[in-house]
């Protein structure tokens, strides 16, 4: 059964410092692995999607990188802003097609 | 346009009341998904409607009837909720039900149960 685990719990960094959130997963059969965003008490943005056959993307001061084989993802946020502050979650496709989510990193960026 | 819209942001219900929540996306995706988000968790899927069919039911009790009236449109209706149904309900869609498409997500709806 595949399992997502985001470590740290939660994150608080001076802001302009460049930062890594880290996500890790059980089955390395996946498709895609997506990253997201949520504010307190809103909707989620997608904000990088990786596909299993490759190994980062880039949006901005975002870079998500993927290593199946190891089971992990990271997301390397740099010259970190206090708009940063947010909540960070990643996913992974499961079976029928569901994603399977990881509880989440909570990060704090301080002015 | 990349957006889904929700709608309302905010409903106040009793136990007795029937009301919808509504989605919406003209981004021309195929499959819509309704999850259900408590307080510091990951959103639990509820729903999924592929090509304006449910596809997937992920053990939902009946107070929650879902509904797809054309591509761009999906309603959740509720009715005798309890106040453990109160949450965030978030929307989504995607290009199509696979495992590469990538899910757009609304602002969703937060609902409390009097």
């Amino acid at each position: 059964k595949q399992e997502v685990t985001q470590i740290p719990a939660a994150l608080s960094v001076p802001e302009g410092e460049n930062l890594v959130l880290n996500c890790s997963f059980t089955d390395s059969a996946i498709y895609n692995l997506q990253w997201f965003r949520q504010d307190p008490g809103k909707g989620l943005t997608s904000l990088l999607l990786i596909q299993s056959s490759q190994r980062e993307q880039t949006s901005g001061r975002l870079n998500a990188s993927l290593d199946k084989s190891s089971g992990r993802s990271t997301l390397y946020i740099a010259a970190s802003q206090p708009g940063d502050s947010a909540t960070y979650l990643c996913a992974v496709d499961g079976s029928n097609y569901q994603l399977i989510w990881g509880a989440g990193t909570k990060l704090i960026i301080k002015p | 346009d990349t957006e889904v819209t929700q709608t309302p942001k905010h409903l106040v219900m009793g136990m007795t009341n029937k009301k919808s929540l509504k989605c919406e996306q003209h981004m021309g995706h195929r499959a819509m998904y309704w999850y259900k988000q408590k307080a510091k968790k990951p959103p639990e899927l509820m729903f999924v409607y592929s090509y304006e069919k449910l596809s997937i039911n992920e053990s939902v009790p009946s107070r929650f009837s879902p509904e797809c009236p054309n591509s761009s449109l999906l309603n959740l209706h509720l009715h005798a909720l309890q106040p453990e149904d109160s949450a965030l309900y978030l929307c989504a869609s995607s290009q199509g039900q696979g495992a590469f498409d990538e899910q757009f997500f609304g602002p969703g709806t937060r609902l409390t149960v009097l």
